[in-house]
């Protein structure tokens, strides 16, 4: 099967600038999730969703941050305006459904804010 | 919430030799333990996963230990190959959390020929 694909792979802004993350599922996968990951720690995570629905945005920084799953299937997450520390990987991972504890990683994609 | 705790940061072993990693966490209700596989630049992929109700799971060179009693668990890789080179990091949730995983900071692992 097709994995979780992301797009792009690698974003390079200056600050303040906006920016979109685009992630689609594995198919048929009905929870995404957003993770943050830093150089050198471990995936944080930022929103998850059941079908269009967000279920636990509590770490999403809501003044800059959005995300968006209209019809259930891909997510897109914003950043606007992007600052410096916004530098690092954006992982989107999937799973059939949050009780499901498999979760399936996306290739991410690392943001660079000059 | 919960907080989990991995070490060592680094782990360079000699080919063929064994590797443990560990990690602690700390909100007892934590039930589903998995370990997570990184190469560098690639996307984190499952290894293996082990579930409160277990004491240790084995799939061919690597297993998963854990002590309830402790808040501990660990990943073991035996004869290690140049392959198993790659960041290793655990996680933790638990049931009412609803697949919410609390990573832990990663191990790098190098395996020299």
């Amino acid at each position: 099967e097709a994995g979780v694909v992301q797009s792009p792979r690698y974003k390079i802004i200056e600050k303040k600038q906006p920016v979109a993350f685009w992630c689609n599922p594995i198919s048929g996968h009905n929870t995404l999730y957003w993770y943050l990951q830093n150089l050198g720690q471990g995936p944080e995570l930022l929103i998850r969703y059941e079908n269009e629905e967000a279920v636990d945005d509590s770490q999403l920084p809501k003044d800059r941050f959005s995300a968006e799953r209209l019809k259930g299937v891909d997510s897109t997450l914003k950043i606007q305006p992007a600052e410096l520390g916004d530098s690092a990987v954006y992982l989107c991972a999937s799973a059939w459904t949050s009780s499901s504890n498999e979760q399936f990683f996306g290739p991410g994609t690392r943001l660079t804010v000059l | 919430g919960e907080n989990v705790e991995q070490h060592p940061s680094t782990l360079s072993v000699q080919e063929g030799d064994s590797a443990v990693i560990k990690c602690t966490y700390s909100d007892s209700a934590s039930n589903y333990f998995p370990w997570y596989k990184q190469e560098l630049g690639k996307r984190p992929q499952l290894i293996i996963d082990i579930r409160s109700n277990v004491g240790e799971k084995k799939d061919q060179r690597i297993a998963v230990t854990l002590n309830k009693t402790a808040k501990h668990f660990s990943l073991h890789i035996t004869e290690t190959q140049p392959e198993d080179s790659a960041v290793y990091f655990c996680a933790a949730s638990k049931a009412d959390s609803w697949g919410k995983l609390q990573f832990g900071a990663g191990t790098q692992v190098v395996v020299t020929p």
